[in-house]
């Protein structure tokens, strides 16, 4: 069965470094999503991509964040420069269509020191 | 914005307990909601995703229920096993394409 796959698995980073964390949705879906999940609380939406730009964005998706969908099959997350409450995980998600059922990958532990 | 409530937080059952949880929203202009499950340290399987213009969704054992009007869903788990152990998130829209999350009813099923 087709799945979202993500990569790095777990990520640690020192503080004002740029990270970078990627993506391949399933490969027929046209809609893609990144959220984050802060230790003991709430999915929290990040950002929605369709037709090769961003559809929906959050407040927490500020100038230090960036998506890309650079050629046809990944899509990654930039965090310019990293602060430690960028600390979470980071859950990439599609969707064939925007009424369809997303699918999750299985998360990127980022810790920020 | 789009509140997400889910209730209960908790739950502990003993296995073969029929059970509902519950989860509300403020804006009803939704075009779905999906309910998902989510194991400690791990990520988001669907479970169902039910469209505004159903009442109900089946998945085995698992019933979901959507009324619009009161900002309403329930998630029933039919004799529920030690397997259904986990936490249970409910997810709306709102305006196009962003989603909100609720926090989360975390059930234990005791064998």
């Amino acid at each position: 069965e087709p799945e979202v796959t993500q990569t790095p698995s777990h990520q640690v980073t020192q503080m004002g470094q740029e990270v970078i964390l990627r993506c391949v949705p399933i490969s027929n879906h046209l809609y893609f999503y990144w959220y984050r999940q802060i230790l003991g609380q709430k999915v929290e939406f990040l950002v929605s991509f369709y037709n090769n730009e961003i559809s929906e964005k959050s407040e927490i998706f500020d100038d230090q964040f960036s998506v890309e969908r650079p050629d046809g099959s990944n899509f990654t997350l930039k965090i310019r420069s990293t602060k430690l409450e960028d600390s979470a995980m980071y859950f990439c998600a599609s969707s064939g269509a925007r009424e369809e059922t997303q699918y999750f990958g299985p998360g990127t532990r980022l810790l920020v020191l | 914005k789009q509140e997400v409530t889910q209730i209960p937080a908790a739950l502990s059952v003993p296995e073969g307990e029929n059970l509902v949880l519950n989860c509300s929203f403020t804006d009803s202009a939704i075009y779905n909601l999906q309910w998902f499950r989510q194991d400690p340290g791990k990520g988001l399987t669907s479970l169902l995703l039910i469209q505004s213009s159903q009442r109900e969704q089946t998945s085995g054992r698992l019933n979901a229920s959507l009324d619009k009007s009161s900002g309403r869903s329930t998630l029933y788990i039919a004799a529920s096993q030690p397997g259904d152990s986990a936490t249970y998130l409910c997810a709306v829209p709102y305006n196009f394409n962003r989603f909100y999350f609720g926090s989360g009813t975390k059930l234990n099923v005791k064998p």
